[in-house]
């Protein structure tokens, strides 16, 4: 199974700083085929990026995901008080599905 | 607009059994798979089972195979979870999701501990 290591495991910024978090598959991902969702305490998981770059519906703009062969980056252009949570990758490429661990994103 | 409901966790005995449900709205449930997805207290995420549109093709964990049984009611719009042999490393809020590759939609999950 394709294992994902998220980096960094916590990350401090503060609002309208850029966030960029990171997500290596142990071995290629078939078409990209990699996400990222937020969940926030007490919620579920909302899908924010699919096939590696695409947004999910209603995602904002400043949200954006980028592949570089077995490395992903979901990247946050200007950090609003209301995006600081947990962020988790997965990819669908092959069966099972797989997630990484996850980088937890607080306030400095 | 999308709905996933899920109901049935509770506070179990290891070894016990319990049922969970997922009640699906608001798009074809018919023709998406869907999936089950654990998330221990405090942990990160984990796929439990799958199962196909029609239900002919499932999938399970390594750590739940055996032990639980992933069905549909396409009539009902309804998703199962039938856990046996419930341990405590179960412990966790059980999420159902429509599974299109990404899952795009999540329920708000339920609850399932197993203590004695």
């Amino acid at each position: 199974e394709i294992v994902l290591t998220q980096s960094p495991g916590t990350l401090s910024l503060s609002p309208g700083e850029r966030a960029a978090l990171s997500c290596r598959a142990s071995q290629s991902i078939s078409n990209n085929f990699l996400a990222w969702y937020q969940q926030k305490p007490g919620q579920a998981p909302r899908l924010l990026i699919y096939a590696a770059s695409s947004r999910a519906t209603g995602i904002p703009d400043r949200f954006s995901g980028s592949a570089s062969g077995t490395d992903f980056t979901l990247t946050i252009s200007r950090l609003e008080p209301e995006d600081f949570a947990v962020f988790y990758c997965q990819q669908y490429g092959s069966s099972p599905h797989t997630f990484g661990q996850g980088t937890k994103l607080e306030i400095k | 607009q999308v709905q996933l409901v899920d109901s049935g966790g509770t506070l179990v005995k290891p070894g016990g059994s319990l049922r969970l449900s997922c009640a699906a709205s608001g798009f074809t449930f018919s023709d998406n798979y869907m999936s089950w997805i654990r998330q221990a207290p405090g942990k990160g995420l984990e796929c439990v089972s799958y199962i196909s549109n029609s239900g002919d093709i499932t999938y399970y964990a390594d750590s739940v195979k055996g032990r639980f049984t992933i069905s549909r009611d396409n009539t009902k719009n309804s998703l199962y979870l039938q856990m046996q042999s419930l341990r405590a490393e179960d412990t966790a809020v059980y999420y159902c999701a429509r599974d299109t590759g990404p899952f795009w939609n999540w329920g708000q999950g339920t609850l399932v501990t197993v203590s004695s």
